[in-house]
């Protein structure tokens, strides 16, 4: 199956700092990424669309000005913490949707893949 | 307002039996629901999908069933195995104007006794 890696897998910072954090896929060109958290035993909840060269959508209650996304290219997005505070201590996934698309829905593959997640520690 | 369910945070079956997940969902604008397998500080894994205007889909150990008149479906894991140990999300997809979205479940955390 296709790879998307994310860098860094965890990271320990202190209030008030930027993280960014990276997500990449290495065998595919990925027109669509998104950005989802995952509280502890709680879902994944999606924050943000990002599609390569225009600016991302945010889900309701996601502060676009706080969680900075930028798609620059179709094998790598960013999103950027902003002035990290502890209650943005989290684990993040993002996820890359190949041009395959909802016709590979159709054809019953999965086409959003999933990297292995950023577990941010804010201190 | 959670639009996709699992009732259960937890559940525990023999090796070699059933397992059973199962999920709810709100939303019947949904068109696809998938299954992903999850370990603890990794991303999800697709398991299996269906699409909302089929019933059954059926990949080797795993079935997905999809009742859409109770908004209801499950996976079935037949043998369990040990390796299935993990949490399970039920995922329901949704087009909206060009715009594809996934909601996830709360999970299920599923434990193979050997």
């Amino acid at each position: 199956g296709a790879v998307v890696s994310q860098h860094p897998s965890w990271v320990i910072c202190k209030s008030g700092t930027s993280v960014k954090i990276e997500c990449r896929s290495l065998d595919f060109q990925a027109t669509t990424m998104f950005w989802y958290r995952q509280f502890p035993k709680q879902s994944l909840m999606l924050m943000a669309t990002s599609n390569e060269g225009s600016k991302a959508t945010y889900e309701q209650g996601v502060e676009k000005d706080k969680f900075l996304i930028n798609h620059a290219s179709l094998t790598l997005s960013t999103l950027t913490v902003t002035s990290a505070h502890p209650e943005d201590s989290s684990f993040y996934i993002c996820s890359a949707r190949s041009l395959g698309g909802l016709r590979g829905m159709v054809l019953g593959k999965e086409t959003q893949y999933f990297g292995p997640g950023t577990r941010l520690l804010v201190l | 307002d959670q639009q996709v369910k699992q009732n259960s945070p937890s559940l525990s079956v023999q090796e070699g039996r059933i397992s059973i997940l199962n999920c709810d969902y709100t939303n019947s604008m949904f068109d696809y629901f998938l299954w992903y397998k999850k370990y603890p500080a990794e991303g999800p894994t697709f398991l299996i999908s269906i699409s909302s205007i089929k019933d059954k889909n059926e990949d080797g150990r795993f079935t997905v069933f999809l009742n859409k008149s109770a908004k209801h479906l499950s996976l079935h894991i037949v043998p369990s195995q040990p390796g299935d140990s993990a949490v399970y999300f039920c995922a329901a997809h949704l087009s909206n104007f060009g715009n594809e979205k996934l909601t996830f479940g709360t999970g299920t955390r599923l434990t193979i006794i050997p």
